[in-house]
């Protein structure tokens, strides 16, 4: 059974870089063809997509959150990380990884295995 | 960016009825679009994907359709577990776009 795991700093203070990591078993990055997500979720609010990698490590990002969002692939330890500048308050969320499913005939990208999330506060 | 619209935003409903939220994208995606059920404190959970297909380990009372721009999740039969906020996603392209959320309550 695939899982996958956040982890890092629950705090993090304006205008500095927030980091997660999901940590993925049962199953391998590097030797599937599924892209990697992350979403996050605001307190009481919803989901908002904040970008994908391809196992290829190519990368698609929210055009609202692009210029402060990197999403990079580890394969060798089975992880995909998240990175984002010049965080705000408005930043505090609940943060998910996922995998997604690819393009195929009969389906594509929809998430299908989930994180448990971690939820990060923007706070100095 | 493709806009996805669900509605209602809330519906109040008790148990053994059916229940129908609809979403609608602003432009057609074909039948690529997938349903979430999120309880509270949870992550969400995969229901539908390619507008009806059934993901393994989802009771059948869950049913989608529709193509295009105009998408619905069904529900028939409420069980207790079924209160929960429901997203769509649309699911055609790059950037992902979610609803905004349906709230179903007893």
């Amino acid at each position: 059974q695939l899982q996958l795991q956040e982890s890092g700093p629950g705090l993090v203070k304006p205008s500095e870089t927030l980091s997660l990591t999901c940590t993925v078993s049962g199953g391998s990055i590097g030797s599937s063809s599924y892209y990697w997500g992350w979403i996050r979720q605001p307190p009481g609010k919803g989901l908002e997509w904040i970008g994908s990698i391809y196992y290829s490590a190519s990368t698609y990002y929210n055009p609202s959150l692009k210029s402060r969002v990197t999403i990079s692939v580890d394969t060798s330890m089975n992880q995909f990380s998240l990175k984002l500048t010049s965080v705000t308050a408005a930043d505090t969320a609940v943060y998910y990884c996922a995998r997604q499913f690819p393009k195929v005939l009969t389906a594509r990208y929809h998430f299908d295995y989930w994180g448990q999330g971690a939820l990060v506060t923007v706070s100095s | 960016d493709i806009q996805m619209t669900q509605s209602p935003s809330s519906v109040s409903a008790s148990v053994g009825d059916s229940v129908t939220i609809t979403c609608r994208a602003s432009q057609d995606i074909g039948s690529w679009l997938a349903w979430f059920q999120q309880k509270s404190g949870r992550a969400p959970k995969l229901l539908i994907y390619g507008s009806s297909g059934l993901q393994s380990g989802v009771p059948s009372r869950f049913s989608g359709s529709g193509s295009g721009t105009d998408f619905t999740l069904t529900i028939s039969s409420l069980q207790p577990e079924d209160f929960a906020t429901y997203y769509c996603q649309q699911a055609d392209s790059f950037p992902i776009t979610f609803g905004q959320g349906t709230r179903l309550e007893i």
